[in-house]
């Protein structure tokens, strides 16, 4: 198998707040994760590259003071939004790179929402 | 600039018919090649995917084919099913980089 979990599925925070999502790999050792963003009936937009050991690659426009992320082990990486505004408000999915599938796989995505 | 485009937003097929969905790309540097099934509010589900190496690959009822020249890929799902009814994004990727490119999706509505 190739299961990608992340805790929370869903969180509502206040404005201001810093709000951390993790992602596992449950079944495989993932050096590289990804982190996406999608806007409702928009497709998924690639936020950074989170890999183990190193610092994550962030795509043009992401600032990487606002979406902190650590990748400490091969099953785990951990995206923190911090001093989180309204304007935040998505869902975000994470997912694990199977080298020896050569594939992503995908976790359910979890909903913030910023009040 | 939108390198992977799908642009039909949504398939309505009958049920036991075949669901055909197409994606375009315009980078030449894209070599391998996705399609993931989402419901709402969840992760996106592998389904197939295609090295550019080869034109066609098959797993059950889903069939991957890819025209390089054209840059354009297809699925093809036969027979459909009513479960089939998703969204369904097109993904593709610089195989050096492992960095994922999406479509806008196709929601296909399986009708019984």
């Amino acid at each position: 198998g190739a299961v990608v979990s992340q805790h929370p599925s869903w969180v509502i925070c206040k404005s201001g707040t810093s709000v951390k999502i993790e992602c596992r790999s449950l079944d495989f050792q993932a050096t590289t994760m990804f982190w996406y963003r999608q806007f409702p009936k928009q497709s998924l937009m690639l936020m950074a590259t989170s890999n183990e050991g190193s610092k994550a690659t962030y795509e043009q426009g992401v600032e990487k003071d606002k979406f902190l992320i650590n990748h400490a082990s091969l099953t785990l990486s951990t995206l923190t939004v911090t001093s989180a505004h309204p304007e935040d408000s998505s869902f975000y999915i994470c997912s694990a790179l199977h080298h020896n599938k050569d594939t992503q796989y995908f976790g359910p995505g979890t909903r913030l929402t910023v009040l | 600039d939108q390198q992977v485009k799908q642009n039909s937003p949504s398939l309505s097929v009958q049920e036991g018919r075949i669901s055909i969905l197409n994606c375009d790309y315009t980078n030449s540097m894209f070599d391998y090649f996705l399609w993931y099934k989402k419901y709402p509010a969840e992760g996106p589900t592998f389904l197939i995917s295609i090295s550019s190496i080869k034109d066609k690959n098959e797993d059950g009822r889903f069939t991957v084919f890819l025209n390089k020249s054209a840059k354009h890929l297809s699925l093809h799902i036969v027979p459909s099913q009513p479960g089939d009814s998703a969204v369904y994004f097109c993904a593709a990727s610089d195989s050096g980089t492992y960095k994922y490119i999406f479509g806008t999706g196709t929601r296909l509505k399986v009708l019984a």
